[in-house]
């Protein structure tokens, strides 16, 4: 059971708008930064959203982040088929002293 | 911007050690800038993380596997490594290496992962 829970699956039409949420509590989201990650199938994952809200260098602005209490969430518009792969995301949980994932939502471009 | 690689083997026997090495190149294990982690994903399952280390020698471990993990820094061949003990079946995965922030922890750069399966 992970620490930070994402719903197992999203789905949405190419071009149109999805978000994934990512549910933490006061030891992990609620008191610390957010960072999501993208997998496409068969590679590593790859960073995506850091700090709540921030985007590396190369990642387009269709990807953004926000966090509110306890919950993040990623936002991608203008949907591609390129983006089908499995999103988590992650937190530091200070009462574990230790970082967690969420146990990840695959997205299909329909 | 950096480039990471696992190496070892690729099958361990059940009840020995597993042993990873991440290469660290286009940039220094010895930066204080980062903690250097380790993280699984057994096939057809999420990412779990298993721990990270600082080139001090501070590190920090899933609580879960705390009790079989090591982690090491070697400045002189520019890598970090991971010993997981006593390996059962639950322990095939594929492994990855990456960079993780020094103060907020995410991990910026990863490598493309090695395969070990526990298998006799």
């Amino acid at each position: 059971q992970s620490v930070l829970t994402q719903p197992p699956s999203v789905s949405a039409a190419p071009g149109q708008k999805v978000t994934i949420s990512c549910s933490g509590s006061s030891s992990n989201i609620g008191n610390n930064y957010v960072s999501w990650y993208q997998q496409l199938p068969g590679t590593a994952p790859k960073l995506l959203i850091y700090d709540n809200d921030k985007r590396p260098s190369g990642i387009p602005d269709r990807f953004s982040g926000s966090k509110s209490g306890t919950s993040a969430t990623l936002g991608i518009t203008g949907l591609q088929t390129g983006d089908e792969a499995d999103y988590y995301c992650g937190s530091w949980d200070s009462s574990l002293s230790a970082w967690a994932f969420g146990g990840g939502t695959k997205l299909t471009v329909l | 911007q950096g480039h990471l690689q696992e190496s070892g083997p690729g099958l361990v026997k059940p009840s020995e050690t597993l042993s990873l090495t991440c290469t660290v190149s286009g940039g220094s294990v010895r930066s204080g800038s980062y903690y250097w982690s380790w993280i699984r994903q057994p096939p057809g399952k999420g990412l779990e993380w298993i721990g990270n280390i600082h080139y001090s020698g501070r590190t920090n471990y899933n609580a879960s596997l705390k009790s079989r993990v090591t982690t090491s820094v070697d400045t002189s061949k520019n890598q970090f490594s991971l010993e997981l003990s006593s390996v059962t079946a639950a322990d095939t995965a594929v492994y990855y290496c990456a960079r993780a922030n020094y103060f907020y922890y995410y991990m910026d750069l990863w490598g493309e992962g090695t395969t070990v399966t526990v298998s006799s």
